[in-house]
């Protein structure tokens, strides 16, 4: 069975621009998360969204946005990119059936801003 | 808020011998879910232990075990017989019950090291 995957890999940009990345889940999920994992800050939960619905967002500014597909892949929309953007963006996926699923994780994006 | 911490940076250990990373975590929860991740230097990352936090039993998977103490919000991660492939970032995980509300919350990682 075909795991989490996103893409693109690797993406460079310039800053005061705008990225689209990519996830498509575990077939079978339904929950899609995203997390940022910067050099020096860790891994921490961007967004989740449930069934379509965004159900709950980390400590990020409105321009990380995103959507879930009624195939309940999902992608992450990044706008006004700025240096400290630049990161690791890993995706997981998950059934929801009350809390506490393991997630899932995907390869990651890497994001560079220059 | 959880908060998770993994206070050994890096570890470095014998091919073979046993190692174990700790990891305290804080919240007013009763119930709540555990993790170890392990992330390779390829970067994916890979679930190695979960642990329900209502089950007193330490949860097993082969050569990985935990020692989880409830009480002292203590949930450490032993490895034994440590080969060479188990070289990578370790994050200690936290998820609390009703779902991905929060996402999984993290610990800063141990960059584990297994010397030949």
């Amino acid at each position: 069975e075909a795991g989490v995957t996103q893409s693109p890999t690797h993406l460079i940009k310039t800053r005061g621009q705008q990225v689209t990345l990519r996830c498509s889940p575990i077939s079978g999920h339904t929950s899609v998360y995203w997390y940022q994992q910067a050099l020096g800050l860790g891994l921490q939960f961007l967004l989740w969204y449930d069934e379509g619905e965004e159900r709950n967002r980390g400590n990020f500014p409105p321009r990380f946005s995103g959507r879930q597909f009624p195939n309940y892949s999902s992608e992450l929309n990044v706008n006004a990119l700025e240096l400290e953007d630049s990161a690791l963006y890993l995706c997981a996926s998950s059934f929801f059936r009350g809390g506490g699923e393991t997630q899932y994780f995907g390869p990651g994006t890497r994001l560079l801003v220059l | 808020a959880q908060t998770v911490t993994q206070s050994q940076p890096e570890m470095s250990v014998q091919e073979a011998e046993t190692v174990t990373l700790s990891c305290t975590y804080d919240t007013s929860e009763s119930n709540y879910y555990l993790f170890w991740y392990k992330q390779p230097p390829s970067r994916q990352m890979i679930l190695v232990i979960r642990q329900e936090a209502y089950k007193q039993q330490n949860a097993t998977e082969n050569r990985f075990s935990v020692n989880f103490q409830k009480a002292a919000k203590s949930f450490s991660l032993k490895i034994s017989d440590s080969q060479l492939g188990d070289t990578a970032m370790y994050f200690c995980a936290f998820s609390q019950e009703g779902g991905g509300a929060d996402g999984l919350t993290f610990g800063k990682g141990t960059h584990l090291i297994i010397q030949p």
